[in-house]
């Protein structure tokens, strides 16, 4: 299985803070993965696919990049509503698997 | 608008089934895959199992965990899906939402997810 590596697993930052989240393959996944943000209550919601892409109506503060096996996720100006929990999960092999998450808290 | 509902969560004794169901609109339902996913209490998303498109012949794939006690089935002409899981445990408790899955360069994508049903295993 691939295993997904995500760090931190909890952040706190202000309003306006540029933050970043990084998730580490155990092997190679080329560009195939997602970023999905969790509200308490709510289903996952996909945000990036493919490594980098934007998935429509999604704000241009979210955006992906991709490294070799760590990919990244940065908010470029955080937002009151940001606050949720932050997954990357990738599509590549079965089983299909997540990170363990980070927490996103506003001071 | 695309939209996937769930139902059929509920209370359940360990060894005892349960058949969740998967209604969706919008869209065209056999052009997509269909996924599984569960929650449990306090933990990240789980993956259960798929149904592929009609393009892969609905073939089916399964996370290690529920091979054998969990079964997805698809009805195109009611643009629905049902997960019948068997023999429960007490680990298979969980919020089961299901996903609609969208293939991009090789890989498929979960774009739509339904607000999930609470599947609860205990004596």
């Amino acid at each position: 299985d691939i295993q997904l590596t995500q760090s931190p697993s909890f952040l706190s930052a202000s309003v306006g803070d540029r933050v970043t989240i990084t998730c580490r393959a155990s092997q190679g996944i080329s560009t195939s993965l997602a970023w999905y943000q969790q509200k308490p209550g709510k289903a996952p919601k996909l945000l990036i696919y493919a490594g980098s892409t934007l998935e429509t109506g999604v704000p241009a503060r979210f955006s992906g990049s991709t490294s070799g096996t760590e990919f990244t996720l940065t908010i470029t100006s955080l937002q009151p509503e940001d606050s949720a929990t932050y997954y990357c999960q990738q599509p590549k092999s079965y089983p299909l698997t997540f990170g363990g998450g980070t927490k996103v808290e506003i001071k | 608008e695309v939209q996937l509902v769930e139902s059929g969560g509920g209370l359940v004794q360990p060894g005892g089934s349960l058949r969740l169901s998967c209604a969706t609109s919008g869209f065209s339902f056999s052009d997509h895959y269909i996924d599984w996913f569960r929650q449990a209490p306090g933990k990240g998303p789980e993956w259960v199992g798929r149904s592929s498109s009609k393009a892969y012949s609905y073939s089916t794939k399964y996370a290690a965990s529920v091979t054998g006690r969990f079964t997805i089935s698809r009805d195109d002409s009611q643009s629905s899906l049902w997960l019948q899981m068997n023999s429960l445990k007490i680990e298979d408790t969980a919020v089961y939402y299901c996903a609609r899955g969208v293939a991009v360069a090789g890989a498929v994508y979960l774009d739509f997810w339904g607000q999930g049903t609470l599947v609860t295993v205990s004596s």
